[in-house]
């Protein structure tokens, strides 16, 4: 059974200050790793995709991928009310279906 | 860019009673799925296309659930007969090919009553 684990939070981060979500994942042959946003009864929206080791950065978001740890990370820089969300990591390994961790829950206070 | 069309975006039936929804994907995204999402959770596969063919339905509950893509662009999603456990948001997402981002739709919330 393929997992993908998340602490589901709430994170709550003061404004300004930067978020950190973890996720780890038990497929060692997985590929690709995506962070979706998603509002409260919203639909998952795509914020990062990251398939290599290393960083990849986007505006104020940063993803972190370390596969050997089987693990992945994304943080939200100068985080602002507007962050607060549920994030989803979502992990698949070639021809195999997404496989979505429960998420976790941010809150960024004023 | 338009991007991924359901219908309805609510629905409230009556257990037992016959339920359908409509995904129209992303202009060129040969593949498409369908998901359903319970409250605190994830999105959970039920069935993946490529193009016309369904290539991964292993989770789709068979004997109440079907789906189909004609021609394959938009995808229908049915349930018959609903009962009280199917209440979730069902996701309908597309991808260009398999390994590559999949964007969603603005769901269909179902409650079964």
């Amino acid at each position: 059974q393929k997992e993908v684990e998340q602490n589901s939070g709430p994170l709550s981060v003061p404004e300004g200050a930067i978020a950190s979500l973890n996720c780890t994942y038990s497929d060692r042959v997985s590929q690709s790793f995506f962070w979706y946003r998603q509002y409260s009864g919203k639909s998952p929206e795509l914020i990062m995709s990251i398939y290599s080791n290393g960083d990849k950065e986007d505006g104020r978001f940063t993803a972190q991928l370390n596969k050997a740890s089987q693990y992945v990370s994304l943080l939200i820089r100068d985080s602002q009310p507007s962050d607060s969300a549920t994030y989803l990591c979502a992990v698949n390994a070639g021809n195999t279906p997404l496989v979505f961790g429960k998420g976790t829950r941010l809150s960024v206070i004023a | 860019e338009a991007g991924v069309v359901q219908s309805p975006r609510y629905k409230i039936i009556e257990k037992k009673q016959p339920v359908a929804f409509w995904c129209n994907p992303i202009s060129g995204h040969n593949t498409l799925y369908w998901y359903l999402q319970n409250l605190g959770q994830g999105p959970e596969l039920l069935i993946r296309y490529e193009n016309e063919e369904a290539v991964d339905d292993s989770q789709l509950p068979k004997d109440r659930f079907s789906a189909e893509r004609l021609k394959g662009v938009d995808s229908t999603l049915k349930i018959q007969p609903a009962e009280l456990g199917d209440s979730a948001v069902y996701l309908c997402a597309s991808s260009s090919e398999m390994v590559s981002e999949q964007f969603f739709g603005p769901g269909t919330r179902l409650t079964v009553l």
